[in-house]
């Protein structure tokens, strides 16, 4: 079975552009979470999303937003691009948001340099 | 937003020997979730705690959910090379919104 697959691998963008990236999930999971990680860190919870509703949100600017299809995948948009959100961004997939149904599986992410 | 403390950073250790680490959280967690992540790749889920006291295996990895609930515990007997890499606690926080830890590096001399 397919796990949870993100593209593009790797994106440069300039400071001000605007970028989306894009995730899969595992099939049969309804879930979707996305997470910034920089180097030396673990991830930043950014979004999760179930069912097309957003239902949890972590401590990021506006300049984020996510949105999640009727066939469960979803894209994460980031506008006006800074330095500072270069990082890897991961996606992860969940049978649900309920206990036991919210074990995150994980892409290989997707590496976003801002120059 | 919650902080999940993970010690010790990092840990040098030969091939053979028996590793411990730990997470601790000043708030109440309902799940606990172990991951290891190597360069480049995204985090792999190896063991997932439900219940305060539970001891759970995945070969020769056991981790703990500490009484408290506040805290979890991560060992790996009989350490190989292929343990190397970073290992994160994590555990959802109102259900919906996921906290990692700093993650403790592993490396292991053969």
């Amino acid at each position: 079975d397919a796990g949870v697959t993100q593209s593009p691998t790797h994106l440069i963008k300039t400071r001000g552009q605007q970028v989306t990236l894009r995730c899969s999930p595992i099939s049969g999971h309804k879930s979707v979470s996305w997470y910034q990680q920089v180097l030396g860190q673990g991830p930043q919870f950014i979004f999760q999303y179930y069912e097309k509703e957003e239902r949890g949100r972590g401590n990021f600017p506006d300049r984020f937003s996510a949105r999640q299809f009727p066939n469960y995948s979803s894209e994460l948009n980031v506008n006006a691009l800074l330095l500072g959100d270069s990082a890897l961004y991961l996606c992860a997939s969940s049978r649900g948001t309920g206990l036991h149904e919210n074990e995150q599986f994980f892409g290989p992410g997707t590496r976003l340099t801002v120059l | 937003g919650q902080q999940l403390n993970q010690s010790p950073q990092s840990m040098f250790i030969q091939e053979g020997e028996d590793v411990s680490m730990n997470c601790t959280s000043s708030s109440i967690f309902n799940t606990w979730l172990w991951y290891k992540q190597d360069p480049g790749e995204g985090p792999v889920l190896l063991i997932a705690l439900y219940k305060a006291g539970e001891l759970t295996s995945n070969g020769r990895l056991t981790a703990q959910f500490g009484i408290t609930r506040k805290d979890s515990f991560l060992n790996i007997s009989a350490s190989i090379p292929s343990d190397v890499g970073i290992y994160f606690c994590a555990g959802p926080y109102n259900f919906n919104k996921f906290y990692f830890g700093s993650g403790t590096k592993l490396n292991v001399k053969p």
